[in-house]
């Protein structure tokens, strides 16, 4: 059965922290990870992933995958209160569906 | 830009009554998902649907029922609703066989309490 486990399940931080987010996943037909920011609504998408060891970037946010130990990260540098959300990691399997984690819910304090 | 629509942002039921959630896709998706989302377990995914009048059952279809008579629009019946039930339902959509950055897109969500 496909499964995705994220950790920690939740976190509090201060300001300026750097944060590390950690996705581990068991996906038939693997095809790509995606990491998504949920605040009160829908989630919105942050990241997908497809290659190995390739850093994708956006802004004070940044992600890798390794395919061969089959788990993915997402930092965030110099964190914000406007950070504090549920970050979901899902993996794609080849089109049928998205396997999604439990999320981490992150809370920056000031 | 794509747009999922879920037409009942928030919804109050009693138990026993029969619930319909709406959700519509302007991007003429073959596919859509339900998803419920729970506190701790993330997306659950219940049904999905990859074309007109077909459909799948996701991880916990029990309790629910979909209807897809056209592609735009995908239906999650609660036929008795229970107060397990109480939660927040994501609908989402995505093409089919387009390998492209972000590939799903979500509604709003639709917030279930039911008492």
């Amino acid at each position: 059965e496909d499964k995705v486990v994220q950790s920690p399940l939740s976190l509090v931080v201060h300001e300026g922290d750097t944060v590390t987010l950690n996705c581990s996943y068991e996906v038939t037909n693997f095809r790509s990870l995606l990491w998504y920011k949920q605040e009160k609504k829908a989630p919105t998408f942050l990241f997908m992933l497809t290659s190995s060891g390739i850093e994708k970037k956006s802004g004070r946010l940044s992600s890798i995958l390794d395919k061969k130990e089959l788990f993915s990260i997402l930092n965030i540098t110099a964190t914000q209160t406007g950070d504090s959300a549920v970050y979901l990691c899902a993996g794609d399997n080849y089109g049928q569906n998205f396997v999604f984690g439990p999320g981490t819910r992150l809370s920056a304090l000031p | 830009d794509v747009k999922v629509t879920q037409s009942s942002r928030y919804l109050v039921k009693r138990t026993g009554e029969k619930v319909f959630l709406e959700c519509v896709q302007d991007m003429d998706h073959e596919n859509m998902f339900w998803y419920r989302q729970d506190p701790g377990l993330g997306l659950r995914l219940i049904y999905f649907s990859y074309d007109v009048k077909m459909k799948e059952k996701g991880d916990i279809p029990e309790g629910y029922s979909v209807s897809r008579e056209k592609k735009e629009r995908f239906s999650l019946i609660l036929e008795s609703a229970s107060t397990n039930q109480t939660s927040m339902y994501l609908c989402a959509s995505r093409p089919r066989g387009v390998y492209s950055g972000n590939t799903i897109y979500f509604g709003e969500g639709s917030w279930l309490t039911v008492v």
